[in-house]
């Protein structure tokens, strides 16, 4: 089974307008943390935001929020007020567990997103 | 700042062809990755090392090698390039804090023809 699963393989939006990315997650781990990366055409990944299981409040950075559903297991970035440099493939990624030794990621395919002007 | 720097971004090489992509990291960080990127499918893990010489298989280790023999420098090896690993490698390190934060190198797109 996917670990992390994004829906929306891509997706339009008007600047300045809002917008939700979807993330499902699956593990049996009561320890996770939950990352979001953007990946401009340049090819470079960028951390946005991060979410820890046990954190009790939803992540927040600038425009970027996590509307975090613990019990369905989701984790939604929104972005507020699209800007056209918001154009980007968004990446929604997992770490699990307390023995991740490596801290190692397991990613979803990602969504691709296009700000209309 | 983060600094993660992979040498190439583009690489042409050839089947059969010995290829290394090389990564480097300023912040003295023990653990660094190496993921490929294809469409549809994300970034997989290939291989991961958590300190100098000491190194784990991913998800997807085979016909990859690694090599870390100073801590900055972390190297991925194809030992016969094939067309199948044309792909979009990227290096990551983390940052030593409670988040564990991965940052990236900009990406090596290889392509084996």
């Amino acid at each position: 089974a996917q670990k992390i699963t994004q829906t929306q393989p891509g997706m339009f939006v008007q600047e300045k307008e809002a917008v939700t990315l979807d993330c499902t997650y699956d593990t049996s781990d009561q320890s996770y943390g939950l990352f979001w990366y953007k990946q401009p055409s340049s090819g470079e990944m960028i951390f946005l935001i991060y979410q820890g299981s046990y954190d009790e409040q939803n992540a927040t950075e600038g425009r970027y929020s996590l509307n975090f559903q613990k019990a369905r297991k989701s984790a939604n970035l929104v972005i507020s007020a699209s800007q056209l440099g918001d154009s980007a493939m968004y990446f929604c990624a997992m770490r699990e567990g307390w023995d991740n030794a490596g801290n190692m990621l397991t990613f979803g395919g990602g969504t691709r997103l296009m700000v209309k002007p | 700042d983060v600094k993660v720097t992979q040498s190439s971004r583009y690489l042409v090489k050839r089947t059969g062809e010995k290829v290394f992509l090389e990564c480097v990291q300023d912040m003295d960080h023990e653990n660094m990755f190496w993921y490929r990127q294809d469409p549809g499918l994300g970034l997989r893990l290939i291989y991961f090392s958590y300190d100098v010489k000491m190194k784990e298989k991913g998800d997807i280790p085979e016909g990859y090698s690694v090599s870390r023999e100073k801590k900055e420098r972390f190297s991925l090896i194809l030992e016969s390039a094939s067309t199948n690993q044309t792909s979009m490698y990227l290096c990551a390190t983390i940052r030593g804090e409670a988040k564990n934060i991965q940052y990236f190198g900009a990406g090596t797109r290889l392509s084996v023809l």
